[in-house]
């Protein structure tokens, strides 16, 4: 079946570096995204992975392991507006995404 | 306009009625999407439209739940009867393929309250 796995809450101190793990099962892989989603807000588009490694966009940076079914984002320098929901989604078929609940990072002074 | 738009922002409605909710997808995108997202939760995939292509429904929970899409333009969600359990934010994302990476582009939502 699919799955989507990503912790449900984090809590990080402003500066540092905190790292959100998702891991997925699903019949097919085309990719794998991240957004981010602030409380009440539609989510937006951080990162696209869809071959192994990492790829680094500013302070957020995305892996993939494709063997291991495995993706994480790393947030750096860690900012108060850094407080969202983060949403991994795999991309299963040609356009179908399958979503994970999404992890709610709380940042604390 | 610059980003995708949805209206309404907010709905209430008592048990029973009906609802249409609007989306406005960016110019040019050819693919667009309709979630549901209750409090809390990720994004229940509905539907799916991609140009003249027949839509992908597979989401769509009941027979309550229909939308239609005007081209590669307007979308419209409508909800018959709702139930309180309809009590959820709708979203619209459009997209457009580029080189192999499908970015999808989400609209604001529109805020369902079921009473």
């Amino acid at each position: 079946g699919q799955n989507i796995d990503q912790p449900t809450e984090m809590t990080a101190t402003e500066g540092a570096i905190v790292q959100i793990n998702c891991t997925y099962q699903t019949s097919g892989f085309n990719g794998l995204f991240w957004y981010q989603q602030h409380a009440g807000e539609a989510p937006t588009f951080l990162s696209y992975n869809v071959l192994d490694g990492l790829e680094e966009k500013g302070r957020f940076s995305s892996f993939l392991s494709r063997s291991k079914g495995y993706s994480y984002l790393l947030l750096k320098e860690l900012q108060m507006k850094d407080s969202a929901s983060y949403l991994c989604a795999v991309k299963e078929s040609n356009y179908q995404l399958i979503w994970g609940a999404g992890t709610k990072l709380i940042i604390k002074p | 306009g610059a980003g995708v738009s949805q209206s309404p922002s907010n709905k209430v409605t008592e048990k029973g009625k009906d609802v249409e909710l609007r989306c406005d997808p960016i110019s040019g995108h050819t693919a667009l999407y309709w979630y549901r997202q209750r409090l809390g939760q990720g994004l229940e995939f509905l539907i799916y439209f991609q140009g003249n292509s027949a839509p992908d429904k597979s989401g769509l929970p009941s027979d309550r739940f229909s939308a239609e899409r005007t081209g590669e333009s307007v979308s419209t969600l409508t909800i018959q009867r709702t139930q309180q359990e309809d009590s959820a934010v709708y979203l619209c994302a459009s997209s457009l393929i580029a080189g192999g990476q499908e970015t999808q582009y989400f609209g604001p939502g529109t805020r369902l309250l079921v009473l």
